[in-house]
């Protein structure tokens, strides 16, 4: 099986503008997290979707969205981008959520 | 509420010699305990799970992890460090009351030559 892919994988922006991220996971899961990871703050929840439902969400404010599709596919927006908002933001998908996560190669964001 | 602990930001151990990572969690047994490898600039990369089937787990690599319910404790071990394990580990367990897993904030593990 194809294994969790993300795109794009490198990402420049201003302050200001806005960006969207997309996953393809495993074909069959129903679960997609997303995460951000900066050297100072780790790595960080942000949401899960399932069913193209969200169903979890972490302490992040409401410039950060998701969304699923029907076939599992999700992306992630961050609008009004600010200079904290650069990290790796990774991807991980499972079948049902709370099991094992398959992570995709991540979306490395720098926002100037 | 579930939480993770990792003892040491970064741990340092000399080619060939014993690999010790620790991790600690605070509440119930969590249906499931994982530990994950991230490499430099990539995803992080499944390394064991554990699922109550046994308290040793054997992962890839050369790694393992045990089990201690009564220390409330998820090591991960080595018997012999190569340079190749020179990255980023996290803990993980699954959350008691939904869907999420919790993470320890990660150990850079760094081997000296």
């Amino acid at each position: 099986k194809a294994g969790v892919t993300q795109t794009p994988r490198y990402l420049i922006k201003t302050r200001g503008q806005q960006v969207t991220l997309s996953c393809s996971p495993i074909s069959g899961h129903r679960s997609v997290s997303w995460y951000q990871q900066t050297p100072g703050q780790g790595l960080q929840f942000l949401f899960e979707y399932f069913s193209e439902t969200q169903r979890n969400k972490g302490n992040f404010p409401g410039r950060f969205s998701g969304r699923q599709f029907s076939n599992s596919r999700s992306e992630m927006n961050v609008s009004t981008l600010e200079l904290g908002d650069s990290a790796l933001y990774l991807c991980a998908s499972s079948v049902l959520g709370g099991e094992t996560q398959y992570f995709g190669p991540g979306t490395r964001l720098l926002v100037l | 509420a579930q939480s993770v602990t990792q003892l040491g930001s970064h741990v340092s151990v000399s080619e060939g010699a014993l690999v010790l990572l620790r991790c600690n969690y605070s509440s119930s047994v969590p249906p499931y305990l994982f530990w994950y490898v991230q490499y430099p600039n990539q995803g992080l990369q499944l390394l064991l799970k554990y699922t109550s089937a046994a308290t040793l787990v054997k992962g890839i690599n050369g790694f393992e992890a045990e089990f201690k319910k009564s220390e409330t404790s998820f090591h991960l071990t080595k018997p012999s460090a190569h340079m190749s394990d020179a990255a980023e580990y996290f803990c993980a367990v699954t959350s008691d009351s939904n869907y999420q897993l919790i993470w320890g904030a990660g150990t850079k593990l760094i081997i000296k030559p």
